[in-house]
C-alpha cells in the first residue's frame, strides 16, 4: 500500500505571495491532518479534515487554510506569506475511527514540503 | 491544554548498547494515546511505538519498548541493541482519544556511534 504523498517537496516563495501544498493520504484513510515544523516552535498542529469538513483547528492565523476533496486528498493554502512561515509542512493520514467513538488510529506521515520564504 | 516534555535535547549511545529516552506529559483526560515517532535526517516521520492509556501492559515493538507510568504521567522509550540506523530525532506525542490532534514534545536527538 502506498504511503502518504506530498507535493511539491520543496518550494521557494517571496514575502506576500501565496502557496498551495498538496497531500494524498494512504488509500482508505479519510482523515488528513497538517502540521508545521520549525526549529523554534517545533511541531505544531494546523488543522484536520475528515469527509471534506474541517474537524479540528490549531492556533494559527486565518492566512492558513485548507480543504479536502471527495477522494480525501487535501490541500493547504497560505496567503500573504511571511518570513516566519518558512518551515517543513507535514501531512498525516489516518482512518479516524474516533468520529464514531473515542478510539484513535495512528497517524502516518508524508515526507513533508519544505517551504522557504525569502 | 495538554503538554509534552522531553527533558533530554541530545543523547548518544554506542552501537549494540541500550538507551532510554524520557518523556512526561500533562493531561486531565482519562482517554488518551501516547506515541513515539522518529525523524531521521531524511525528515520522514516514522511511527516507532504506540501506547493506549487504558492498557496497563507496556507496548513493545522488536527492539523498542516503553515504560508507561500512568500515575506519574511518564512515557519513556527504551531502545535495545542500538543500531546506526536508529540515529534520528525522537518525538514523544500525545493524542486525546477521539481527536486527531497530536501534541508533540520538542524532541531528543539520538546519535548512535559505531
Amino acid at each position: 500500500k502506498a504511503g502518504v504523498t506530498q507535493t511539491p517537496r520543496y518550494l521557494i516563495k517571496t514575502r506576500g505571495q501565496q502557496v498551495t501544498l498538496s497531500c494524498s493520504p494512504i488509500s482508505g484513510h479519510r482523515s488528513v491532518s497538517w502540521y508545521q515544523q520549525t526549529p523554534g516552535q517545533g511541531l505544531q498542529f494546523l488543522f484536520e479534515y475528515f469527509s471534506e469538513t474541517q474537524r479540528n483547528k490549531g492556533n494559527f492565523p486565518g492566512r492558513f487554510s485548507g480543504r479536502q476533496f471527495s477522494n480525501s486528498r487535501s490541500e493547504m493554502n497560505v496567503s500573504t506569506l511571511e518570513l516566519g512561515d518558512s518551515a517543513l509542512y507535514l501531512c498525516a493520514s489516518s482512518t479516524r475511527p474516533g468520529l464514531a467513538g473515542r478510539s484513535t488510529d495512528t497517524q502516518y506521515f508524508g515526507p513533508g514540503t519544505r517551504l522557504t520564504v525569502l | 491544554a495538554q503538554t509534552v516534555t522531553q527533558s533530554q535535547p541530545e543523547m548518544s549511545v554506542q552501537e549494540a548498547e541500550t538507551v532510554t529516552l524520557s518523556c512526561t506529559y500533562d493531561t486531565s483526560e482519562s482517554n488518551y494515546y501516547l506515541f513515539w515517532y522518529k525523524q531521521p535526517p531524511s525528515r520522514q516521520m516514522i511511527l516507532v511505538i504506540r501506547q493506549e492509556a487504558y492498557k496497563q501492559q507496556n507496548a513493545t515493538e522488536n527492539r523498542f519498548s516503553v515504560n508507561f507510568q500512568k500515575a506519574a504521567k511518564s512515557f519513556s522509550l527504551k531502545i535495545s541493541d542500538s543500531q546506526l540506523g536508529d540515529t534520528a530525532m525522537y518525538f514523544c506525542a500525545f493524542m486525546q482519544g477521539g481527536s486527531e490532534k497530536l501534541v508533540f514534545g520538542k524532541g531528543t536527538k539520538l546519535t548512535v556511534n559505531p
